[in-house]
């Protein structure tokens, strides 16, 4: 069965330093997402990507984010100047189709630790 | 008012109980409703969606909407131990691509043989 993969499973870095997450969203999806669920916390939206454009995008996902397709499988997070705050598992989701009845198939995660 | 309001639990039943897991929510765009679940460090899975008030049943499953009371239930029977997961209610707004899943904060369940 087709899933999303994610890499690395856990990352650590230094305040101020840039990350960058990656995914393979399923090979025939179109819609692309980024969530993020701090510890203890409820998984937040951050931001949604469909034909090399965002889609919607929250509060949470500043200046200091971005996304990005960079060839025909990979869909990446950029944040350029990691926070302590912004430790959490990011999660990335993909859709077929991006309607509201389509499932968001979601990847297993990466942890990021900002010390 | 949060969104979304979901008790975190933790919520212990004894192998085969009824379970019952609810989700309230304030904004009556909300047209569309998910169950998640949630093993320990993994993501989430989809459980059932539904866009209708009323029940829809899915094996040991069954998921129920008002919208008039702004009010989602899952309804787990014959609990298994395997069933022992954060169980995330989600919804979304009316028909955008890409559109946000908003989510509950999620119930841990135990559910022990």
């Amino acid at each position: 069965e087709p899933e999303v993969t994610q890499t690395p499973s856990h990352q650590v870095t230094q305040m101020g330093q840039e990350v960058i997450l990656r995914c393979v969203p399923i090979s025939n999806h179109l819609y692309f997402y980024w969530y993020r669920q701090i510890l203890g916390q409820k998984v937040e939206f951050l931001v949604s990507f469909y034909n090399n454009e965002i889609s919607e995008k929250s509060e949470i996902f500043d200046d200091q984010f971005s996304v990005e397709r960079p060839d025909g499988s990979n869909f990446t997070l950029k944040i350029r100047s990691t926070k302590l705050e912004d430790s959490a598992m990011y999660f990335c989701a993909s859709s077929a189709l991006g309607t509201n009845t389509d499932t968001q198939y979601f990847g297993p995660g990466t942890r990021l630790t900002v010390l | 008012q949060k969104e979304v309001e979901q008790d975190p639990g933790p919520l212990s039943v004894p192998e085969g109980a009824i379970v019952s897991l609810n989700c309230t929510y304030s904004n009556s765009a909300f047209q569309y409703f998910m169950w998640y679940r949630q093993y320990s460090r993994k993501g989430p899975e989809l459980l059932m969606y539904t866009y209708s008030s009323g029940n829809k049943e899915d094996g040991r499953f069954t998921a129920q909407v008002d919208k008039s009371s702004k009010y989602i239930s899952l309804f787990i029977r014959d609990s298994q131990p395997s069933d022992s997961a954060t169980y995330l209610c989600a919804m979304t707004k009316a028909n955008q691509a890409g559109t946000a899943l908003i989510f509950g904060k999620g119930t841990t369940l135990s559910v022990s043989s």
